[in-house]
């Protein structure tokens, strides 16, 4: 079963704005991770924030963490063409011991 | 990039036929994963390894094997492939100490079964 569950689904934006991207779990988690995948590749790790932490940086990225309500944000600031591709998060899973992955959000940065 | 070679990149095969799908890591690393890609469905697990000749089912294990022979390669075999073993399959490692750690995936092996 799916824990991460991304929103939106599809996100079209015009290059140089920011692109927010929400994740939702419903178990206690050991840490949130976000990787990206361009399309016919394989996913790339971008961050992973864990339970105790509130926010984490890389770059352009920005990433929040909010236990009590159970969900994080992966913001991507001065889009850029290529950051075109699907994003998806994914729970450690504290009690299963196991990374489960969201379906992922499209993202589509317009020229 | 981790050194994750996934083979074959492509295969087009019958129903009924057996098909081995090889994961080729340089990482040295301890945990290697296989996990298949639908649309609907996103990532799921089929099995994992955590050392030589250690390994257990993930949450779609049914009607596959693997075995791990080497620290370096993580075979994944379907014994008799079917149409609903249509996927990409993705081949993972992970330099962390438990199942919960950063994934570095390969680039996938397309699988279509005729």
């Amino acid at each position: 079963s799916q824990q991460g569950e991304e929103d939106p689904q599809a996100l079209s934006i015009q290059e140089g704005e920011n692109a927010t991207m929400n994740c939702s779990y419903k178990t206690s988690i050991n840490n949130l991770q976000w990787y990206r995948q361009n399309s016919g590749r394989g996913l790339v790790h971008l961050i992973l924030i864990r339970s105790n932490e509130r926010e984490k940086h890389s770059g352009r990225l920005r990433v929040t963490l909010d236990t009590s309500k159970k969900s994080s944000s992966l913001l991507i600031t001065a889009s850029r063409a290529a950051d075109t591709a699907s994003y998806f998060c994914a729970t450690g899973d504290q009690g299963a011991q196991k990374l489960v992955f969201g379906q992922g959000t499209r993202l589509t940065i317009n020229p | 990039d981790a050194g994750i070679t996934q083979s074959p990149r492509h295969k087009v095969t019958e129903t009924g036929t057996p098909v081995t799908l090889r994961c080729h890591q340089t990482e040295n690393h301890r945990y290697m994963y296989w996990y298949r890609q639908d649309p609907g469905h996103g990532l799921r697990l089929i099995h994992y390894s955590y050392g030589v000749k250690d390994t257990d089912k993930g949450e779609v294990s049914d009607g596959y094997s693997v075995s791990r022979s080497k620290t370096e390669d993580f075979l994944l075999t379907l014994e008799s492939a079917t149409s609903s073993q249509t996927s990409v399959y993705f081949c993972a490692i992970s330099p962390g100490t438990g199942l919960t750690g950063e994934l570095f995936f390969g680039e996938g092996s397309r699988l279509t079964v005729l």
